[in-house]
């Protein structure tokens, strides 16, 4: 069965940085593509980051350009979300989610439960 | 800035069929967006109902249809039941590089 599961969220200050994870098993990772999209409390969906299966073509939302920064270890079936300078309205459910696999288009299909990221001073 | 768009809210009646819609404030919606569907509970992880306009994900019944619509993409319902009510959003691929979401439509049913 396909598992991704995320850590890291937690309660931190406005600029102050904090650094997600994620794991994944039941599939090959460095085949697919991954995505991370967050929920801020009550909110819609909203699609933060995402990274190809080698890692060399990268995206990211306008919202968090320059500030986040998605990684992958295809080794260690890991994605991680550096978050820096984070602001009020980061606070939110951050989701890892798989993406497509290798050139196909197909949106985030897998999603873990969710790590909750509350920024507040 | 494009910005993609979903009615707030929808009510159907029990059994009624339900056509919720996607659309983009500056462009018409086509197949190259790949249009898709997520269905999200309270509390519960999004899950993938329909994904390429058209193909449903495994799993989910076939009273959920994607479809393009005039200029839009369409995910009806038929047989709406009491487990259909929740929140349902759109995602569209832009720029050939990302997913963008609606910002949800509450389905009513009642």
């Amino acid at each position: 069965d396909v598992q991704v599961v995320e850590s890291g969220g937690g309660l931190v200050k406005p600029g102050r940085s904090l650094r997600l994870s994620c794991a994944v098993s039941g599939f090959t990772f460095s085949d697919y593509n991954m995505n991370w999209v967050r929920q801020a409390p009550g909110k819609g969906l909203e699609w933060v980051a995402s990274i190809s299966t080698s890692g060399s073509f990268i995206h990211y939302a306008d919202s968090v350009k320059g500030r986040f920064t998605i990684s992958r270890d295809n080794a260690k079936k890991s994605l991680d979300l550096q978050m820096n300078n984070l602001r009020v309205e980061d606070t939110a459910v951050y989701y890892c989610a798989r993406g497509s696999y290798v050139y196909a288009i197909k949106p985030p299909d897998y999603w873990g439960q969710g790590t909750l990221v509350t920024v507040s001073s | 800035q494009t910005v993609v768009t979903q009615d707030p809210s929808f009510s159907v009646s029990p059994g009624g069929t339900a056509t919720l819609t996607c659309g983009l404030t500056s462009a018409s919606v086509s197949s190259t967006h790949y249009p898709s569907w997520y269905q999200q509970t309270p509390g519960q992880t999004p899950r993938l109902l329909i994904y390429n306009t058209i193909s449903r994900s495994s799993g989910v019944p076939g009273r959920f249809a994607g479809s393009l619509l005039g200029d839009r993409a369409a995910l009806t319902i038929t047989g709406a039941l009491a487990d259909d009510e929740c929140d349902y959003y759109c995602a569209l691929y832009m720029n050939n590089s990302f997913w963008v979401f609606g910002g949800g439509t509450k389905l009513t049913v009642l």
